[in-house]
């Protein structure tokens, strides 16, 4: 079983919709988690931190399933600007370090 | 909030050079860095992970020989690309942590080729 583990997708998704991406990590004693947002042939960008209650910023919701390994994004009413690749990051951290595990990513692409 | 800045964010270059990226974290003390890689449409592989003072580890299949690392200061990383062929043309991003639970903060990358 791969590390971190996402679906790649594409989601073709007409803009207004509801598009759910999972994410699932191997290793339980995984301690922080995050989503990132990468645009075509730019860097990634932190679009939010996952924690175990569950947040949300907006139209996007994030959850923690600690008991089932996984973490969610949720993205209500998608916009055009919302297509770009979702990455799952997850990190482990011994010592002062962090270990870094970036899932492959999913395509999303919002239509009009 | 946390900025990295990442240099050159282009370069082109004739194979068999060097090329240096430096990766500065502006303003907080980033012990970690790492160095990625993205070839198109591929997802990010991390190459290695520098600690400031100490050697870098290195991910299996990245020679280290080639990729040259050095984290000389807490906000200064830098990458080498040693003796660049064509195949070594790709997206080259740096991360910064600043702490043990923070969320990475990016370079905007440098895109390499090599002619």
């Amino acid at each position: 079983r791969k590390e971190v583990e996402q679906d790649p997708g594409p989601f073709n998704v007409p803009e207004g919709a509801t598009v759910a991406f999972n994410c699932t990590y191997s290793n339980s004693a995984s301690q922080s988690f995050f989503w990132y947002r990468q645009d075509c042939r730019k860097e990634p960008k932190l679009l939010m931190s996952v924690y175990s209650s569950g947040n949300e910023d907006g139209r996007f919701t994030a959850q923690l399933n600690r008991a089932s390994q996984y973490i969610s994004l949720l993205i209500r009413d998608s916009k055009l600007s919302d297509s770009a690749t979702y990455l799952c990051v997850v990190m482990n951290y011994g010592g002062s370090q962090g270990n870094l595990i970036f899932g492959k990513g999913t395509k999303l692409s919002v239509k009009p | 909030g946390a900025v990295v800045s990442q240099h050159p964010s282009r370069v082109i270059c004739k194979s068999g050079t060097s090329v240096k990226i430096e990766c500065r974290s502006l303003d907080f003390q980033a012990t970690t860095m790492f160095w990625y890689r993205q070839f198109p449409k591929q997802s990010l592989m991390l190459m290695a992970t520098s600690n400031e003072g100490s050697k870098a580890t290195y991910e299996q299949g990245v020679e280290k020989d080639k990729f040259l690392i050095n984290h000389a200061s807490l906000t200064l990383s830098t990458l080498t690309v040693t003796s660049a062929h064509p195949e070594d043309s790709s997206f080259y991003i740096c991360s910064a942590l600043d702490s043990s639970t923070s969320p990475l903060h990016f370079g905007n990358g440098t895109r390499l080729t090599v002619t």
